[in-house]
């Protein structure tokens, strides 16, 4: 059964950046897509990017172009979210997620735990 | 980018109605749609894919329906359990976009 474990809490100043991670197991990680979704406290859900690991190709939304930064490492497998010039407005819990394996599905079927990131001076 | 209307944003019910929550998108995405539960504390769960694919393992008192701009999330009689948030989300086109969440509650 595939899971992904993500990295723990992290506390933040402004300006500064944050790499939190997502390590999965039970399954073979460079045949998935991976994505980055994150909430803020009380809000929505919000998409960030994808990696699709066996092509290590990246897509971003263009809300983050330039401050984010998805990677992945197939010896590990794990995948990586980097973003920079933190902000308090990015203060949220970020999850990986899962695509379903499937042509032209682009839903998430499986979760990380979520890593809270709060920036604050 | 493609908007997306969730309605209502609250809904107030009993167990064992049948309760139904909407999305409207700004433009067509054929039916390249996903509905998710959430609980508090708790990552998103896929409920529904393919507007009206149910994910394995999902009760089958949930069912979604829709094409082009008009979605639906049907949940035909409501459990204990189902008292949640339920969001819509469409990947139809990059960036991939959630609604603004229907928050289902005890009436």
């Amino acid at each position: 059964q595939v899971q992904l474990v993500q990295s723990g809490a992290e506390v933040k100043k402004p300006g500064s950046s944050v790499k939190v991670s997502c390590k999965a197991s039970g399954g073979t990680f460079s045949s998935y897509t991976i994505s980055w979704v994150r909430q803020a406290p009380g809000q929505g859900l919000e998409w960030m990017g994808r990696i699709i690991p066996i092509l290590g190709i990246a897509n971003y939304a263009q809300k983050f172009q330039g401050r984010v930064t998805i990677t992945a490492d197939k010896s590990t497998s794990t995948a990586y979210m980097e973003l920079s010039s933190l902000r308090s407005e990015d203060t949220a819990v970020y999850y990986c997620a899962r695509i379903v394996p499937a042509a032209r599905i682009g839903a998430f079927d499986i979760w990380g735990q979520g890593t809270m990131v709060t920036v604050s001076s | 980018v493609i908007w997306m209307t969730q309605s209502p944003s609250l809904l107030s019910a009993s167990t064992g109605d049948r309760v139904t929550i909407s999305c409207r998108m700004s433009q067509g995405i054929s039916s390249y749609l996903a509905w998710y539960q959430q609980k508090p504390g708790k990552a998103p769960e896929l409920l529904i894919y393919a507007a009206s694919t149910l994910q394995s393992g999902v009760p089958s008192r949930f069912s979604g329906s829709g094409s082009g701009t008009d979605f639906t999330l049907t949940i035909s009689c409501l459990q204990s359990e189902d008292f949640a948030t339920y969001y819509c989300q469409q990947y139809y086109s990059f960036p991939w976009t959630f609604g603004q969440g229907t928050k289902v509650e005890i009436k």
